[in-house]
């Protein structure tokens, strides 16, 4: 089945905390990005990567970090968490050449406390 | 840059009766995608319906419908025989075509509730 796979789905941390959500597609998609969901401000891209090793912050960067090292992952780091970034994140995968749309992994719901 | 608004924050309709979405959009664009997504209570981002600017010919997909009107930047979603199941959050969103970064810009959606 052709999927965008997110682990965890549910997180709590502590700040400053360091983790890793993870993101895996198996469609072959040169396209992924990160998004945040917030009450009120709709979706937010975070980071995108248009193919391996090539990644680019979107509109809300700050905080997070990425890295593509293989074409099917595309982690998203927040390196010191803070109560800001409590959020419902995100990862969805596209072709880059087509319309389609993006294929949205089932989100994870992050707290930092 | 592009912008979507979803001036419904809330909507609520009977079941099996009809309804529609508004969205508009700013865009210098003149070809790009939109769509409909649908966030029910799981969370998942659930593709409804999409549009090719180019296509005059409204997208239908069973008892989803648009009425796109590109001189006015109106993208809306009717849901015919609404049902219990539609009820979710819906999400306009907007892609201009694939050229370095395409983001899906999305508006900040509707809720809506369907009452049996």
């Amino acid at each position: 089945e052709a999927q965008v796979t997110q682990n965890p789905r549910y997180l709590i941390t502590v700040t400053g905390k360091k983790l890793t959500v993870t993101c895996s597609q198996n469609m072959n998609h040169e396209y992924m990005s990160w998004y945040r969901q917030d009450p009120g401000l709709g979706l937010r891209q975070i980071y995108y990567s248009m193919n391996v090793e090539v990644t680019d912050k979107g509109d809300v960067p700050e905080g997070y970090k990425v890295s593509r090292k293989e074409k099917r992952n595309f982690p998203l780091i927040l390196e010191s968490p803070s109560p800001n970034q409590t959020s419902l994140y995100f990862c969805a995968s596209s072709l880059w050449v087509g319309g389609d749309g993006y294929t949205f992994g089932s989100g994870t719901r992050l707290t930092v406390v | 840059a592009q912008t979507v608004t979803q001036s419904q924050p809330e909507m609520s309709v009977q079941e099996a009766e009809t309804v529609t979405l508004s969205c508009t959009y700013d865009t210098s664009e003149n070809n790009y995608y939109l769509f409909w997504y649908k966030q029910p209570p799981s969370r998942q981002m659930i593709l409804v319906i999409r549009q090719e600017a180019y296509k005059q010919q409204n997208a239908t997909e069973n008892r989803f419908s648009v009425n796109f009107q590109k001189a006015a930047k109106s993208f809306s979603l009717k849901i015919s025989d609404s049902q219990l199941g539609d009820t979710a959050m819906y999400f306009c969103a907007f892609m201009k075509p694939p050229s370095g970064n395409t983001p899906l810009v999305f508006g900040k959606g509707t809720r809506l509730s369907v009452i049996a």
